[in-house]
């Protein structure tokens, strides 16, 4: 069974520029997650979909962060524009429901200079 | 607040030896705890959760609401058990928030 994918892998930015980051999860799996991780830091969730809808974004920074996931598969998140505390590993993760265990993709890791 | 508290950020234990990774929580209602593991340049993955009551690669957690704590536990810790272990809570009256504590990087010395 293939797992989630993320890419790009990595990425190097200036800051006040833009980024996307795109997540195709576990086919089949309704619900996706996005997280950030800075360095020395557990993951911190920033929104989670069931399908196509949000389920929670309280900790999405909305005045820069967005994300969607429009026909409830893939994902993009995207940075507009990037700080240099953004700097982190972005992770994608899907379960087949919110009850569920989550699968992680390898991470996008972000460097903001 | 912090949710999740794991307070050793390293730990080395030589093989053979038992080790306990501890985790303490702070939430009101009922919690669902769970273990996830990184090993090198492998994905995040599950390692165990609380309600499954299950042993996985000889590790096993017991939730102590008393304590609030949810420490893994592995009577004999082999060297491919050397990686970096997250606790979580899943918050149900947050709407299915999940929160990480900080990892603990757990080194099983030969």
């Amino acid at each position: 069974e293939a797992g989630v994918a993320q890419s790009p892998r990595y990425k190097i930015i200036e800051k006040r520029q833009s980024v996307a980051f795109w997540c195709n999860p576990i086919s089949g799996h309704a619900t996706l997650y996005w997280y950030q991780q800075i360095l020395g830091q557990g993951p911190k969730l920033l929104i989670q979909f069931q399908n196509n809808g949000v389920v929670d974004d309280s900790q999405l920074p909305k005045d820069r962060f967005s994300a969607e996931r429009l026909k409830g598969v893939d994902s993009t998140l995207k940075i507009q524009p990037a700080k240099l505390e953004d700097s982190a590993v972005y992770l994608c993760a899907s379960s087949p429901g919110t009850t569920d265990t989550q699968y992680f993709g390898p991470g996008t890791r972000l460097t903001v200079l | 607040a912090q949710r999740v508290t794991q307070p050793e950020k390293l730990l080395s234990v030589f093989k053979g030896a038992p080790v306990e990774l501890k985790c303490n929580y702070s939430y009101s209602g009922s919690p669902e705890l769970f273990w996830y593991v990184q090993y090198s340049r492998q994905r995040l993955q599950l390692l165990l959760r609380h309600i499954s009551r299950e042993s996985i690669k000889g590790f096993t957690a017991d939730l102590n609401k008393g304590e609030t704590s949810f420490h893994l536990k592995k009577p004999f810790a082999q060297e491919e058990d050397s990686a970096m272990y997250y606790c979580a809570l899943k918050a149900w009256d947050t709407g299915n928030q999940f929160y990480f504590g900080t990892g603990t990087s757990l080194t099983v010395i030969p």
